[in-house]
């Protein structure tokens, strides 16, 4: 089967760094997804990994280690507009995604 | 703007009644989908469609029935609204059925069920 475990809540300061894991447990591998949530918003695309390795996109990256099941973003220089929930998602065999709970990240000033 | 547009923005409903939750978008995407996003957990697919006249089922379907006589449109039907169907309420498109399958989503549908 296929499982996806982030943390729950994170909480950070204005202008620091902060990294939000993802593991994953799934049959095959198509590929990772990270989306940002704000509250009461849709879901917004943020990045897709489907190597190893970082992939910088401005002040937000992401990492993937698919030997490991693993995956983290990393928000560099957080804002205030940053304060939302991050989704990690990896899709089924039959490319239907599936989705963790999401990590809601809490900026503080 | 090009995207998605649900409706309604926000319904409640008494259990046992019906309700039709409508999507539309413009983007000539050939898949779309519903999810339901209730607290603590994940997005959960209910229907899902991979081309006009095609549809599927997802993780959570009981319940609930779609259609998709056009590109354009898939609306998701409860037949008998219960209680544990309050939930918020996502449609999405994609143009690819590939693994890098990126979803636009509508902006939600809040349902609650009394």
């Amino acid at each position: 089967g296929q499982n996806i475990d982030q943390p729950t809540e994170m909480t950070a300061t204005e202008g620091a760094i902060v990294q939000i894991n993802c593991k994953y447990q799934t049959s095959g591998f198509n590929g990772l997804f990270w989306y940002q949530q704000h509250a009461g918003e849709a879901p917004t695309f943020l990045s897709y990994n489907v190597l190893d390795g970082l992939e910088e996109k401005g002040r937000f990256s992401s990492f993937l280690s698919r030997s490991k099941g693993y995956s983290y973003l990393l928000l560099k220089e957080l804002q205030m507009k940053d304060s939302a929930s991050y989704l990690c998602a990896v899709p089924n065999s039959n490319y239907q995604l599936i989705w963790g709970a999401g990590t809601k990240l809490i900026i503080k000033p | 703007t090009a995207g998605i547009t649900q409706a309604p923005t926000s319904q409640i409903l008494a259990a046992g009644r019906s309700m039709t939750l409508r999507c539309t978008q413009d983007m000539r995407h050939n898949a779309m989908y519903w999810y339901r996003q209730d607290l603590g957990l994940g997005l959960r697919l209910i229907h899902y469609s991979n081309t006009a006249g095609t549809t599927g089922k997802g993780e959570v379907p009981d319940g609930y029935s779609v259609s998709r006589a056009n590109t354009d449109d898939f609306p998701l039907t409860l037949a008998s609204a219960v209680p544990s169907q309050t939930s918020v309420y996502f449609c999405a498109s994609s143009d690819s059925l590939s693994g890098a399958n990126v979803l636009t989503f509508g902006a939600g549908s809040r349902l609650t069920v009394l």
